[in-house]
């Protein structure tokens, strides 16, 4: 089966601009997953969506960050404005039902100037 | 904050050689996952143990689980060099979320 796909998979702005990534899960997941990964430091959850849904945005910087999931499959994560400390690798993970394993997408790596 | 903690942070050995990675965390798990990244292939899952089990092997990887401790050790047996990555240990709590620790990075130098 076809893995996770994410993109682009480089981005560099400077701060204070706009930027989206994408990601489209494995068929057939319903639980879709954004993970902020500082270099050195391990994944951390920004927002989990079973199927459309908000799950768990705790973790979100809403002033600046949104996610959407319209139809249930793909999903776009935006940051707007962006700040230095914003540069990491944006991981999307998907997951099926009935199992607890995340399967990674290769993840965007964004550089803020 | 991150709930695991892995040590040590950075290991180096031998091809052949057994590598072990420890975690700990802090609060009440469903269960515990280990997870590999190298550039190569990025983040992939490893291995799960659920809280009410021990111990549990897969090929060359086995994982234990001390729930009363807050504690779990990764051993990969005769490490090749394929094996050198960053690994994570992941919790678990009801609802699926994922909590990921900070990493150790292994080296297995030929």
């Amino acid at each position: 089966e076809a893995g996770v796909a994410q993109s682009p998979r480089y981005k560099i702005i400077e701060k204070r601009q706009s930027v989206a990534f994408w990601c489209n899960p494995i068929s057939g997941h319903a639980t879709l997953y954004w993970y902020q990964q500082i270099l050195g430091q391990g994944p951390k959850l920004l927002i989990q969506f079973q199927n459309n849904g908000v799950v768990d945005d705790s973790q979100l910087p809403k002033d600046r960050f949104s996610a959407e999931r319209l139809k249930g499959v793909d999903s776009t994560l935006k940051i707007q404005p962006a700040k230095l400390e914003d540069s990491a690798v944006y991981l999307c993970a998907s997951r099926r039902g009935g199992s607890y394993e995340q399967y990674f997408g290769p993840g965007t790596r964004l550089t803020v100037t | 904050s991150q709930q695991g903690e892995e040590d040590p942070q950075a290991l180096s050995i031998q091809e052949g050689e057994n590598a072990t990675m420890n975690c700990s965390y802090k609060t009440s798990i469903n269960n515990l996952q280990w997870y590999r990244q190298n550039s190569g292939r990025g983040l992939v899952h490893l291995i799960l143990i659920r809280s009410n089990e021990r111990e549990k092997h897969s090929g060359r990887l086995r994982v234990t689980l001390d729930t009363s401790k807050k504690s779990s050790s990764l051993l990969i047996t005769a490490s090749r060099a394929a094996d050198t990555a960053s690994y994570f240990c992941a919790t678990a709590r009801v609802g699926s979320r994922l909590t990921f620790g900070e990493g150790t990075q292994l080296t297995v130098n030929p």
